[in-house]
């Protein structure tokens, strides 16, 4: 299975700052990668898939880059609400679509 | 609008079997893909399978392709989700969430809780 690590497992922002998260997987992925959002005791909810695209509704100071097994998200103007946990996801190797551990993002 | 609606709360034994329903309210997953996510205490998520309501297919990711089964009703309107062999390790939330066939597009069930405990 292809694995994912995402870096870092947590920061620390204020509202306002532009943050980025990075994803990198153990081999090319193609472009095959998703990002999610949990808040806490909530279900994941969709930010953006094939790196760059956004998912419907999602506000678009959320950004996604990346190529082969590099990628990162990043959330520019940090909102009060953006504060929650981020998954990556590559479904470029089936069956198993592994995520990412995770990144907590916190308030400053 | 679709809605996602998934059965409550499992307490079960080491060894036993749990079976999960998701049920679209509002519409039928027809067209799309049915995806099954788990989330530990405290933990990330881990994806399971996912099946096509419409015909059936399945697919399971390698670790739990020995006890997990997935099936769906003739009107594509429910899925479930069966995963035997319980261990405590087992103990998680179960999502499940329409999508695609690479990711979850949504909407997400509200999770379903099993508790695997002697």
């Amino acid at each position: 299975d292809i694995q994912l690590t995402q870096s870092p497992s947590s920061l620390s922002a204020s509202v306002g700052d532009r943050i980025t998260i990075t994803c990198r997987a153990s081999q090319g992925i193609r472009n095959s990668l998703a990002w999610y959002q949990q808040r806490p005791g909530k279900a994941p909810s969709l930010l953006l898939f094939a790196t760059y695209t956004l998912a419907d509704g999602v506000p678009a100071r959320f950004s996604g880059s990346g190529s082969g097994t590099d990628y990162t998200l990043t959330i520019s103007n940090l909102q009060p609400e953006d504060f929650a946990t981020y998954y990556c996801q590559q479904y470029y190797s089936t069956p198993g679509r592994t995520f990412g551990q995770g990144t907590k993002v916190d308030i400053k | 609008q679709l809605q996602v609606v998934q059965s409550g709360a499992e307490v079960k034994k080491p060894g036993a079997s749990v079976k999960f329903s998701c049920k679209a309210s509002g519409s039928t997953f027809s067209g799309y893909y049915v995806h099954w996510v788990r989330q530990a205490p405290g933990q990330g998520l881990e994806w399971m399978g996912i099946i096509k309501p419409s015909g059936g297919a399945t697919s399971y990711a390698q670790k739990f392709q020995s006890r997990l089964t997935m099936t769906s009703d003739s009107s594509a309107s429910t899925v479930y989700m069966e995963l035997s062999s319980l261990r405590s390790e087992d103990t998680a939330i179960y999502f499940c969430a329409r999508g695609q066939f690479g990711y979850s597009s949504g909407p997400w069930g509200q999770g379903s809780l099993l508790t695997v405990s002697s």
